[in-house]
């Protein structure tokens, strides 16, 4: 079983949908998740960061956290075309390490 | 703020050469990580290094890979000899500290292709 796993898409919306991205995590204990954008031949760069359970809102991205499910999800408004990319989740385990899932491929279809 | 700087950007050797990488990671970050990310795959943790210290190596395939971080800065990731299955972007990233509530700031990347 995979530390992180999600689902790899490709995922297409029309421009001005919500994009709705998932994410589950093998272990309980994880503490830290993050949300990272990779445009192709490019570095991940973070999106966001969610610690406690609940939703964590920022501009159009809204993140959304289940520990007891053990999911975390990314909410995309409005998405623009400049959203095509692929976003890759990241947990921190209790052992301090850290996993990236294999991402999700975003299109925005003007 | 200088972002973290990886050089060089790409690299095509060919197989059972050896091969360095250096990355500069962003002022004050005391916690640096390589990783490997193959095509349409997540990046991979090779060895995560906080100050001096390799912290995390459990992914570094040690027979052929080494990485050494000097004064607790610029870091050097080798590989010897390099394999096909080699062929990937090597990045590296720094945090102010370890992982648990501290995000990454990646380094545009290496390209590495083998012949």
């Amino acid at each position: 079983q995979k530390e992180v796993e999600q689902n790899s898409g490709p995922l297409s919306v029309p421009e001005g949908a919500i994009a709705s991205l998932n994410c589950t995590y093998s272990d309980r204990g994880s503490q830290s998740f993050f949300w990272y954008r990779q445009y192709s031949g490019k570095s991940p760069e973070l999106i966001m960061s969610i610690y406690s359970n609940g939703d964590k809102e920022d501009g159009r991205f809204t993140a959304q956290l289940n520990k007891a499910s053990q999911y975390v999800s990314l909410l995309i408004r409005d998405s623009q075309p400049s959203d095509s990319a692929t976003y890759l989740c990241a947990v921190t385990t209790t052992g301090n390490q850290f996993y990236f899932g294999t991402g999700t491929s975003l299109t925005v279809i003007p | 703020e200088a972002g973290v700087v990886q050089s060089p950007r790409y690299k095509i050797i060919e197989k059972k050469q050896p091969v360095a990488f250096w990355c500069n990671p962003i002022s004050g970050h005391n916690t640096l990580y390589w990783y490997l990310q193959n095509l349409g795959q997540g990046p991979e943790l090779l060895i995560r290094y906080e100050n001096e210290e390799a912290v995390d190596d459990s992914q570094l395939p040690k027979d052929r890979f080494s990485a050494e971080r000097l004064k607790g800065v610029d870091s050097t990731l080798k590989i010897q000899p390099a394999e096909l299955g080699d062929s990937a972007v090597y990045l590296c990233a720094s945090s102010p500290s370890g992982p648990s509530n501290q995000p990454q700031h990646f380094g545009d990347g290496t390209r590495l292709s083998i012949l």
